[in-house]
């Protein structure tokens, strides 16, 4: 039973470029969330998808956004890169109306701006 | 003021010996509450949830105190691979939504 991947695992990037970053949820799972995590800190929640449609946003400008596909797999766009999107970019998946809120995240993409 | 917040430790254990921390959460609508493990440069990894009435599982130890909106967390006879940094983790809703981290306290267990 695969976990969750993601691709690629390392990136880097300069100023002002545009990245994707990519996801497949674990087997059965239908909901993809998105977090960014800053050395030092825990992960901040950028998005979830369920049913290709955002259904929950945190606190990121719009430079961030995202698309989930029908085989529930997603993506991660980052326009206009700044130095302090360099961060742990984790992917999670979950299975929607289960009792808990349980996520289970990917490996992350290490995202280097320059 | 953080919506999740935990001391960073380090807390350093002998070997065998109990270590707890705990975290404390702002938000008094929290419905679901875990705790994550994270080794250096790797992803979370959900080490447990966290119930009402408290729950075990092997050395680990969770409790919940929603009056003074706290979680803790236990470890028994510490082991060397429990070094890691966990995380505490709050949730709004039961069943989807975002997931609040705290910081993350690390654990250092020595022979």
């Amino acid at each position: 039973d695969a976990g969750v991947t993601q691709s690629p695992t390392h990136l880097i990037k300069t100023r002002g470029q545009q990245v994707t970053l990519r996801c497949s949820p674990k087997s059965g799972h239908d909901t993809v969330s998105w977090y960014q995590q800053a050395l030092g800190q825990g992960p901040q929640f950028i998005f979830q998808y369920y049913e290709e449609e955002e259904r929950q946003r945190g606190n990121f400008p719009d430079r961030f956004s995202g698309h989930q596909f029908p085989n529930y797999s997603s993506e991660l766009n980052v326009n206009a890169l700044l130095l302090g999107d360099s961060a742990l970019y984790l992917c999670a998946s979950s299975i929607s109306g289960r009792s808990r809120n349980e996520q289970f995240f990917g490996p992350g993409t290490r995202l280097t701006v320059l | 003021r953080k919506e999740v917040e935990q001391d960073p430790g380090p807390f350093n254990v002998p070997e065998g010996a109990t270590v707890a921390f705990n975290c404390t959460y702002s938000n008094s609508a929290s419905q679901s509450f875990f705790w994550y493990r994270q080794d250096c440069r790797k992803e979370p990894k959900l080490l447990m949830s966290v119930y009402s009435s408290g729950n075990e599982d092997g050395r680990f130890t969770a409790q919940l105190n929603r009056a003074s909106q706290y979680i803790s967390l236990l470890i028994r006879d510490s082991k060397l691979s429990d070094s890691a940094t966990y995380l505490c983790v709050v949730s709004p809703t039961d069943s989807w939504g975002k997931l609040q981290f705290g910081a993350g306290t690390q654990v250092v267990v020595t022979p």
